[in-house]
């Protein structure tokens, strides 16, 4: 079935690095996704991945992926407290198309 | 391009109302998401559509949810009758579907209390 999970909650001083995780199922997705959701407001694509890359770097922003584990993180550096938000993971569940299957979100708090 | 437009911003209403909640996709987008958020379940798909053509509409809850796509710039979710359990946030996103990574651009959202 379409299940990705997250760890709920992650609290990070200013100027560390902070390291976001997800699990997926589907072995088939193509691609995955990282979104961010300020309070209030829509999700906003902040990276995504193509499932033949282990990596992929954008900025501040890290992308890791294992395939084999289908385990996918994101790692932003020198956080800053803007950064704090919900933080979704997504996978492109490739059985019915486009069709894409979001994470609980992880909510990342930054203390000045 | 003015994004993803959703009314309303709020909508506070009583147990066995109708309720109509309207999105205006991207212009040149060829596939549209309703999505609703709750503290409980987080970020459910509800119903997705391609070309105006719904897809999967294995999320939502029951009989009492409909979703429409007469145009490729108008959807509508309809909710009747409602009932408390149906308060969320209900988010609608498209996208250009056409090979590569499917970006969804979601908008602000429609906050629904049904009390």
């Amino acid at each position: 079935g379409e299940d990705v999970e997250q760890s709920l909650f992650l609290s990070v001083r200013e100027g560390d690095s902070s390291v976001i995780n997800c699990t997926y199922t589907d072995s088939s997705s193509t691609y995955l996704y990282w979104y961010k959701q300020e309070p209030g407001a829509g999700l906003q694509l902040l990276t995504y991945i193509f499932s033949n890359m282990d990596m992929k770097q954008d900025q501040r922003l890290t992308v890791l992926l294992n395939k084999k584990d289908k385990h996918l993180s994101l790692r932003i550096a020198d956080t800053q407290t803007g950064d704090s938000a919900i933080y979704f993971c997504a996978e492109n569940y490739m059985e019915y198309g486009n069709k894409l299957v979001f994470g609980a979100g992880t909510i990342l708090r930054v203390k000045s | 391009d003015a994004g993803v437009i959703q009314s309303p911003r709020h909508e506070v209403t009583e147990m066995g109302q109708e309720v109509t909640l309207r999105c205006k996709p991207i212009s040149g987008h060829n596939s549209l998401f309703w999505y609703r958020q709750t503290m409980m379940r987080g970020l459910e798909l509800l119903i997705y559509f391609n070309n105006n053509v719904p897809i999967d509409d294995s999320g939502m809850p029951e009989d009492r949810f409909s979703a429409k796509m007469p145009n490729a710039s108008f959807s509508t979710l309809k909710i009747q009758p409602s009932e408390p359990r149906d308060s969320a946030v209900y988010f609608c996103a498209s996208s250009y579907r056409g090979g590569g990574a499917n970006v969804l651009t979601f908008g602000a959202g429609s906050r629904l209390t049904v009390l």
